[in-house]
């Protein structure tokens, strides 16, 4: 069975600083990872996905998260925080497999202060 | 990406009573489609994987007496909550699998049974 565990319930950051919203999974086979960020009373919006290749994958608005495959890890990483980041933020994952869906995470809260 | 929608976004019922929701894929013909429920700053709990043409595969734990599932065509799959309760109350969150991997989600329609 596929899941992913978000460690952290919260993470405060300081505006312009560096950020990182961690993200372990465990799935039979090479993982589909993605990101998805959600404001409040809205759906999700996608941020980025590894599927192959580079271990570094870069997103929307200036985020990033590197695929580690020996710690099955997919942290969520931007190098300079704006308040307009906080959100609640999903990491998910889906097998390679055909008709799967993604599994989220409990997701985590960003906060972001001035 | 594919562009999804969901009808009602916000619907006050009775407990009792049905509701239905509608999700839409307004520019990609969805073979699959899936829908999930989220409790208030909770995650997204796949409830159904719902297949054009055929029977809805439900998670364990969903009942699927209470919550039909209809895909009658490759842009609309309903969600129907038969005699809600108000523990029923939640945000429903409906999905589109695109042609990249990738799961693209509708606003979100948020129930309350009084």
């Amino acid at each position: 069975a596929q899941s992913v565990a978000q460690p952290e319930d919260q993470v405060n950051v300081a505006e312009g600083n560096p950020l990182t919203v961690k993200c372990t999974y465990s799935v039979s086979g090479n993982p589909y990872l993605f990101w998805y960020v959600q404001y409040p009373n809205r759906g999700l919006q996608f941020l980025l996905k590894y599927i192959t290749g580079d271990n570094l994958v870069k997103g929307s608005y200036g985020f990033e998260a590197e695929f580690n495959k020996s710690q099955t890890s997919f942290h969520l990483k931007k190098p300079s925080a704006l308040v307009s980041d906080s959100a609640l933020y999903f990491c998910a994952v889906r097998a390679n497999q055909a008709g799967t869906a993604l599994i989220f995470g409990k997701g985590t809260t960003l906060s972001v202060s001035s | 990406g594919a562009v999804v929608s969901q009808h009602p976004s916000r619907v006050i019922c009775k407990s009792g009573t049905s509701v239905k929701i509608e999700c839409r894929s307004l520019d990609f013909q969805a073979t699959t489609m899936f829908w999930y429920r989220q409790f208030p700053k909770k995650s997204l709990m796949l409830m159904a994987t719902s297949n054009e043409g055929s029977k809805a595969t439900y998670e364990q734990g969903v009942e699927k007496d209470k919550f039909l599932i209809n895909h009658a065509s490759l842009t609309l799959s309903t969600l129907t909550v038969t005699s809600a309760h108000p523990e029923d109350s939640s945000f429903y969150i409906c999905s589109v699998r695109g042609g990249g991997n990738e799961q693209f989600f509708g606003p979100g329609t948020r129930l309350t049974v009084l």
